[in-house]
């Protein structure tokens, strides 16, 4: 079974539109961690957020807003007044302590997110 | 941030012949580095994990006579892809932990830029 699944495989917004990117993840564990990189056409991957399992507060970060909701296994993310160099391909990430001390990044698939001036 | 580089970031082979691929962590000592393939418009897939000193461990499906992975030191590890094939062009990124900047048990990662493997 899929552990992290990112539903959306590609979005187009015009510019200063909000979207918000859905990610849904499967675990057995209590404690685990989500993340959200960004990887842009240069192919490099840039952390976004960690999100421990324990920690369900939203957080914000200028045009970024998370929403973790463990009641739905969900961990999705908002840009809000989206601009054309957020057009990216976003991923989310699960790492879970079964994984041991390798801390290994489960991906989704990415959403292709592609913002029209 | 921590950083990890990766070096070529792009490399064209000829079918047959080998590459080799490193990654560095630059300003922190790496136990732990893990190896990821990209192929276009498609996840990351874990390919093994590099620990220093001892053999990497491979995810089931990887070749490890293919794939070659050293860890000879705590700042480098290396990825040889033997006997490139058409079918082995792909995107390769490492990602290394820092143990002392991230703590134990976070599970956040430091990624390479990445390298492009093209053989014809």
């Amino acid at each position: 079974a899929q552990k992290v699944t990112q539903a959306q495989t590609e979005i187009s917004v015009v510019e200063k539109e909000d979207v918000t990117l859905d990610c849904v993840y499967e675990t057995r564990d209590t404690t685990y961690y989500l993340f959200w990189y960004k990887q842009p056409p240069s192919g490099e991957l840039v952390f976004l957020i960690r999100r421990n399992s324990f920690d369900e507060q939203n957080e914000i970060s200028g045009r970024y807003s998370w929403n973790f909701q463990k009641s739905t296994s969900s961990f999705n993310f908002t840009i809000t007044a989206s601009q054309v160099v957020d057009s990216a391909v976003y991923f989310c990430a699960l790492s879970e302590e079964s994984g041991g001390s390798n801390y290994k990044l489960t991906f989704g698939k990415g959403t292709l997110l592609t913002v029209n001036p | 941030g921590a950083v990890v580089s990766q070096h070529p970031s792009w490399v064209i082979c000829k079918s047959g012949t080998s590459v080799k691929i490193e990654c560095r962590s630059l300003d922190f000592q790496a136990t732990t580095m893990f190896w990821y393939r990209q192929f276009p418009k498609q996840s990351l897939m874990l390919m093994a994990t590099s620990n220093e000193g001892s053999k990497a461990t491979y995810e089931q499906g990887v070749e490890k006579d293919k794939f070659l992975i050293n860890h000879a030191s705590l700042t480098l590890s290396t990825l040889t892809v033997t006997s490139a094939h058409p079918e082995d062009s792909s995107f390769y990124i490492c990602s290394a932990r820092d143990p002392l900047r991230t703590g134990a048990n976070t599970g956040e990662l430091f990624f390479g830029e990445g390298s492009r493997l093209t053989v014809l």
